[in-house]
């Protein structure tokens, strides 16, 4: 199985920051990685997609790059909306699997 | 819209068994793979399931293998999750979540469901 180990598994960040997010795969996988945002109580949202295309309706501050073993995801200026759990998901190989999470919370 | 609406989820004893709906609107449901993710409390995020748009292909997580069963009818636009010997460690919230792009398997969930709470307990 595809191990991911995302850091810091958790970050405290005040609004307007710039934020960075790595995960690191235990294999190669080209540019088979998503990421997802998670707010308490609720259902994943799903933000990008082979590994630096943002899904529609998405805000620009969100970006994604890496290919092969590491991949990050940035929010150029953290905004009030955006404290929530962050996930990877590999999409590689079965079985899918996901990133231990990051937890981003208000400094 | 496209929606997703799990249903079925609650308390069970070890050993017993469970059958997970999920019913899709506002998109040509045959036309995508369908997921099973499930998310335990406090923790991260676990695939468990996948089934093709036809039904054809499946895939399962190990920790599940011969206990569930997933499967959906094409005519009813929706997608269930069969689960028996449920142990302890089963204890989740079920999503079911929708494949980003028609006609693919292991591609990005782009659409997910409120979630289905199971819970596993004697």
């Amino acid at each position: 199985d595809i191990q991911l180990t995302q850091s810091p598994s958790f970050l405290s960040a005040s609004v307007g920051d710039r934020v960075t997010i790595t995960c690191r795969a235990s294999q190669g996988i080209s540019t088979y990685l998503a990421w997802y945002q998670q707010k308490p109580g609720k259902a994943p949202k799903f933000l990008i997609y082979a590994a630096s295309t943002l899904q529609s309706g998405v805000p620009s501050r969100f970006s994604g790059s890496g290919s092969g073993t590491e991949f990050t995801l940035t929010i150029s200026s953290l905004q009030p909306e955006d404290f929530a759990t962050y996930y990877c998901q590999q999409l590689k190989s079965y079985p899918i699997t996901f990133g231990g999470g990051t937890k981003v919370e208000i400094k | 819209e496209v929606q997703l609406l799990e249903s079925g989820g609650g308390l069970v004893q070890p050993g017993g068994s469970l059958r997970l709906s999920c019913a899709a609107s506002g998109f040509a449901f045959s036309n995508y793979a369908m997921n099973w993710v499930r998310q335990s409390p406090g923790k991260g995020l676990e695939w468990v399931s996948e089934i093709s748009g036809s039904g054809g292909t499946i895939y399962y997580v190990d920790s599940v293998k011969g206990r569930f069963t997933i499967s959906r009818d094409n005519s009813k636009n929706t997608l269930y999750l069969q689960m028996n010997s449920l142990r302890a460690e089963d204890t989740a919230v079920y999503y079911c979540a929708k494949d980003g792009i028609s006609g693919r398997l292991q591609d990005h969930m782009d659409v997910w469901g409120k979630g289905t709470t199971v819970t596993v307990s004697s």
